[in-house]
């Protein structure tokens, strides 16, 4: 997890709320990831930036999610409305775009919507 | 595309006894396949990675896997169980797509009884 630090670790909010899940890389990298993990489904690949642009977000599961990097060591992803199947730990990971080099996981946000 | 197949949800193990943990890929270019383990309430952490040359990687915590490409396999295996083992494992692999995503398998949980 060193480097890769993710605001709030929990959060409960009622639904219809605006949530907003915090990434910051201590050390700039080329890529960051936005996973969700949910029993049901597992690690979900959400989104995921290179140099701070977007390159895929096909898998955000509706409009209701955004995501932002405005610069390379920080990252929001937002929900509005929050659901209550939003319920689910979301991580986000650092990466480089050099096969082979793996992530570096941050210690994830557990969501809860009520 | 790549995909990941981890055999098990769970597994259960004595304290001391060999740890096996499945892992099958599909990838139609020559893979990079990790191990990651994830302890309760924490991050994904790197446990081992195969990219070029040895077949057979030695990881943290004494363990190892060994890619077989034959088999296109990369089981995960540990000599001797110890509480401390009791995690939840995911093995993915590395796309080419430039910008390394990876995909990862359902996860087994590993259980280890005194």
């Amino acid at each position: 997890d060193a480097g890769v630090i993710q605001s709030p670790r929990h959060e409960v909010t009622e639904m219809g709320q605006e949530v907003t899940l915090r990434c910051k890389l201590i050390s700039g990298h080329n890529s960051l990831f936005w996973y969700r993990q949910t029993m049901m489904r597992g690690l979900e690949l959400l989104i995921y930036f290179n140099n701070n642009v977007p390159i895929d977000d096909s898998g955000m599961p509706e409009d209701r999610f955004s995501a932002k990097m405005p610069n390379a060591s920080f990252s929001t992803l937002k929900i509005q409305p929050s659901e209550p199947r939003d319920s689910a730990v979301y991580f986000c990971a650092r990466g480089r775009r050099q096969p082979g080099y793996g992530y570096t996981f941050g210690s994830g946000t557990r969501l809860t919507v009520v | 595309a790549q995909s990941v197949t981890q055999l098990g949800s769970h597994v259960s193990v004595s304290e001391g006894a060999l740890v096996l943990l499945r892992c099958n890929y599909s990838s139609s270019v020559p893979p990079y396949l990790f191990w990651y383990v994830q302890y309760p309430n924490q991050g994904l952490q790197l446990l081992l990675k195969y990219t070029t040359g040895a077949t057979l990687v030695k990881g943290i915590n004494g363990f190892e896997a060994e890619f077989k490409k034959s088999e296109t396999s990369f089981h995960l295996t540990k000599p001797s169980a110890h509480m401390s083992d009791a995690a939840e494992y995911f093995c993915a692999v590395s796309d080419y797509s430039g910008y390394s995503t990876l995909t990862f398998g359902k996860g087994t949980m590993l259980l280890v009884s005194p």
